[in-house]
């Protein structure tokens, strides 16, 4: 079956452009997530959402962030003005309920110039 | 403040001897603790993971070791395997109020042949 699909895979955009990431959720999974892995770093916690709601906002950087998602499936990550620190791998997990098995999807490469 | 900690940035091991991967944490909150395998260019996969009223957890190869008093848990994978090569992040989940996985910054694991 499919897994976490995420487009664009790379993404390379001036600064002060806005970027918007897209991820797909396997089928019927009721929980995502988007995380940021920045050179050498872990994965920083983004953004959750349950169904369409987004109980936790808490990681997103700045107001420049922010996130959605329609139908209970595909979300959209949106950056504006994007800065040279927002480089880094965008990556979204679905999961089939909170707290179940998380299905990574293989990353949105993002490199601000 | 980093609440999931991975010390050893890398590990090398000579393929069939034990490979162990450490993690620490700082709050006793955390209700599961998970392990994700990377390979490059791909999200991460899920591994294995212990709930924070266990002390070991087994599957195949790979067992999870908790030590919740020293707040420490390990990953073991005996016998090492070339295959076994990737980034392995450690993962903490929160449920209470949210449901939000913190990610250590990973440990590269190469297995020597």
């Amino acid at each position: 079956g499919a897994g976490v699909s995420q487009s664009p895979s790379n993404k390379v955009t001036e600064k002060g452009k806005d970027v918007e990431l897209r991820c797909d959720p396997i089928s019927g999974h009721t929980a995502l997530y988007w995380y940021r892995q920045s050179l050498g770093q872990g994965l920083e916690f983004l953004i959750y959402f349950q169904g369409n709601s987004a109980p936790d906002k808490s990681g997103l950087p700045s107001d420049r962030f922010s996130a959605e998602r329609t139908g209970g499936s595909v979300s959209t990550l949106t950056i504006q003005r994007t800065q040279q620190e927002d480089s880094a791998v965008y990556l979204c997990a679905s999961s089939l309920v909170s707290a179940g098995t998380q299905y990574f999807g293989p990353g949105t490469r993002l490199l601000v110039l | 403040d980093q609440q999931v900690k991975q010390n050893s940035p890398s590990l090398s091991v000579q393929e069939g001897r034990i490979s162990i991967l450490n993690c620490d944490y700082t709050n006793s909150m955390f209700d599961y603790f998970l392990w994700y395998k990377k390979y490059p260019a791909e999200g991460p996969t899920f591994l294995i993971s212990i709930s924070s009223i266990k002390d070991k957890n087994e599957d195949g190869r790979f067992t999870v070791f908790l030590n919740k008093s020293a707040k420490h848990l390990s990953l073991h994978i005996v016998p090492s395997q070339p295959g076994d090569s990737a980034v392995y992040f450690c993962a903490a989940l929160l449920t209470s109020g949210t449901y939000k996985y913190i990610f250590g910054t990973g440990t590269r694991l190469k297995v020597l042949a």
